[in-house]
């Protein structure tokens, strides 16, 4: 079975340009999550998917950033415009749950999209 | 602040030695779980344990949790080159009316051969 798999697994942009990170889950999994790690920081939540509907994006930095996941398969995470402090590690991750909105198992992770903002 | 914090930021002991992480956070839990990333891949989970227990085994790992002090400890044994990673606690909680998963800063591991 395909685990959780990230496109591309690193991008360069120069600041002010457009990027599209693209997420996999694993099939079935109903939770997708994204996550942030900034210069060897702590790993930040940044939203969380149940299906196609946006659980809590209370970890979305601000309106650069949309995220979307259409049909409820594959998500992309959008930067527009990239600043220099958006550059990062992104990590997607997915569970499933037999409960609506609940996670309280392990998660999932993809091998990240590491983003450098020039 | 952080929900999770390790501790020691940095580790570096001798092939065959155990290497001994601390987590600590602040607000109740459902489930603590620690992860591994070796470098420039993704997390992979290690080991969960519910907040009504209080230690785990798992292969070469043991975790303990200590509730009344909100901590809890990864003791890998019998360490090997290949243990060299991070190592992150993360935290399975309500935080401002939702339940999510909270990460550390990690834990860098390096065993030395």
């Amino acid at each position: 079975e395909a685990g959780v798999t990230q496109f591309p697994s690193h991008s360069v942009i120069e600041k002010g340009q457009t990027v599209t990170l693209r997420c996999d889950p694993i099939s079935g999994h109903d939770n997708l999550y994204w996550y942030r790690r900034v210069m060897g920081k702590e790993i930040k939540f940044l939203l969380h998917f149940v299906k196609e509907s946006k659980q809590d994006e209370s970890g979305m930095p601000n309106n650069r950033f949309l995220a979307e996941r259409t049909g409820g398969t594959y998500s992309t995470l959008k930067v527009q415009p990239a600043e220099l402090e958006d550059s990062g590690v992104y990590f997607c991750a997915s569970s499933q749950d037999f409960r609506r909105g609940r996670n309280t198992g392990e998660l999932f992770f993809g091998e990240g999209s590491r983003l450098t903002v020039l | 602040s952080q929900q999770g914090e390790e501790d020691p930021q940095a580790l570096s002991i001798q092939e065959g030695e155990n290497a001994t992480m601390n987590c600590s956070y602040k607000t109740s839990i459902n489930n603590l779980q620690w992860y591994r990333q070796n470098s420039g891949r993704g997390l992979v989970h290690l080991i969960l344990i519910r907040s009504n227990e209080r230690e785990k085994h798992s292969g070469r790992l043991r975790v303990t949790l200590d509730t009344s002090k909100k901590s809890s400890s990864l003791l890998i044994t019998a360490s090997r080159a290949a243990d060299t990673a991070s190592y992150f606690c993360a935290t399975d909680a309500w935080i401002q009316g939702a339940q999510k998963l909270v990460f550390g800063q990690g834990t860098r591991l390096t065993i030395n051969p």
